[in-house]
């Protein structure tokens, strides 16, 4: 069984901090990382992707991939109450046949201002 | 440039009836996946389209069918609906993987069945 996990939160931090999200996954034969941004009634939004180990930044946005730890995580750079949502960790688990996205239970971010 | 849109937007049904939900990709994409959003949870893999064939099944029932068209939109169908299939049901739309393309999301159908 593939599993993506994430705290629930909420986590809460106040405006102008920096949010740290974290996820982990179970299948080491992931390859591509995937953080969408879902408003509450929403649908999701992805905001990032990463496919290397090491850091990609876009923004206020940095991704972090460490394969061997099996760990992703999302950092959020100068909070604004409008980066209040859920945020959820997706893995791509490719095969021959097709590429299924397996998603964590999501992180609830609350800024305060 | 058109993103990926569904239809309809919400749908009331009852126990032992049957839904259709539509999706029409983003332009240039002609891969279409189907999840499932239970409230206060994670997307569900259902099934993704391509080439108008189902090329990967999550863990869903026969009950959940599906089709893609020769203009790569696509129909979700569910029989026989239980309670439990009230959701959140999203499409979302990918080119053909090549390794890691990205999925772009539709804005959702929610299904109440009651």
């Amino acid at each position: 069984q593939k599993e993506v996990e994430q705290n629930s939160g909420p986590l809460s931090v106040p405006e102008g901090a920096i949010a740290s999200l974290n996820c982990t996954y179970s299948d080491r034969g992931s390859q591509s990382f995937f953080w969408y941004r879902q408003y509450s009634g929403k649908s999701p939004e992805l905001i990032m992707f990463i496919y290397s180990n090491g850091d990609k930044e876009d923004g206020r946005f940095t991704a972090q991939l460490n394969k061997a730890s099996q760990y992703v995580s999302l950092l959020i750079r100068d909070s604004q109450p409008s980066d209040s949502a859920t945020y959820l960790c997706a893995v791509n688990s490719e095969n021959n046949a097709g590429n299924m996205l397996t998603f964590g239970g999501g992180t609830r971010l609350m800024v305060k201002p | 440039d058109a993103g990926v849109t569904q239809s309809p937007t919400h749908l009331i049904k009852t126990r032992g009836q049957q839904v259709t939900l539509r999706c029409s990709p983003k332009s240039g994409h002609d891969t279409v996946s189907w999840y499932q959003q239970a409230l206060g949870q994670g997307p569900q893999f259902i099934f993704q389209y391509y080439e108008e064939e189902e090329r990967q099944r999550g863990n869903f029932p026969d009950r959940f069918s599906g089709h893609q068209f020769p203009n790569y939109s696509s129909e979700l169908n569910v029989n026989a609906l239980l309670l439990g299939d009230s959701a959140l049901y999203l499409c979302a739309s990918s080119p053909d993987s090549g390794g890691g393309n990205e999925q772009f999301f539709g804005p959702g159908t929610r299904l109440t069945v009651l």
